[in-house]
């Protein structure tokens, strides 16, 4: 089975700063990525996707992420951070189209401090 | 409009009691999911439902039953709740094949 490494649990970041979180995930043949944000009591909600194509992903809130298959990496990038970005981060991995089947990390808790 | 909804929002109740979370989706979406989130945020799927059909099942215990009355809903039925069922249940729902799922707001559950 398809698994997820988020190597930071809690990353602090001051206001406008830039951030990464990072994501590693296990070598598969085929490999589908995916990044959830998930607010205070609230749902899940996709940020971005990586399924083919350009390796560099543009997703919503001014966030990207770099699938690099040499490294089995997918790390989120934002140049410049809000308060409004306080939130837990989930990378999440598929590797058989069609069913849905996501795995995720165990998250990792953005606090951006003003 | 709410596009998934999970009811009810919170549920405290005691060790062996059966309880219903209910779920439902506006999106038109052919494949629905139950997930659990754990104390520790670690989030795992529970079942998946294509057009009324289980797809997956993770190795949850049978005390867990999901039942899809139409394609809009999937309720998740829990008998004789444990200690270890506390959790925070998650409801999903997205068209077939790798699109994007759609989460509701979730259910947190405490057993006493």
């Amino acid at each position: 089975a398809q698994s997820v490494t988020q190597l930071d649990s809690q990353v602090p970041v001051f206001e406008e700063a830039p951030v990464e979180l990072r994501c590693n995930y296990s070598s598969s043949v085929s490999v589908y990525l995916f990044w959830y944000v998930q607010y205070p009591n609230q749902g899940l909600q996709l940020l971005l996707k990586y399924l083919s194509g350009s390796t560099l992903v543009k997703g919503i809130n001014g966030f990207e992420a770099e699938f690099n298959k040499s490294q089995t990496s997918f790390h989120l990038r934002k140049p410049s951070v809000h308060i409004s970005d306080t939130a837990e981060y989930f990378c999440a991995v598929s590797d058989k189209p069609g069913a849905n089947n996501l795995f995720f990390g165990t998250g990792t808790r953005l606090t951006v401090i003003p | 409009d709410t596009a998934v909804s999970q009811t009810p929002k919170y549920l405290v109740t005691q060790m062996g009691n059966d309880k219903s979370i209910k779920c439902e989706q506006n999106l038109g979406h052919d494949t629905m999911y139950w997930y659990k989130q754990d104390s520790k945020k670690f989030l795992k799927i529970m079942f998946s439902y294509n057009n009324k059909e289980l797809i997956i099942n993770e190795t949850v215990p049978n005390r867990f039953s999901p039942k899809s009355p139409d394609k809009a809903h999937l309720n998740l039925h829990i008998n004789s709740l444990e200690l270890g069922d506390s959790a925070v249940y998650f409801c999903a729902s997205s068209r077939a094949g790798l699109d994007t799922q759609y989460f509701g707001p979730g259910t947190r559950l405490t057993v006493l």
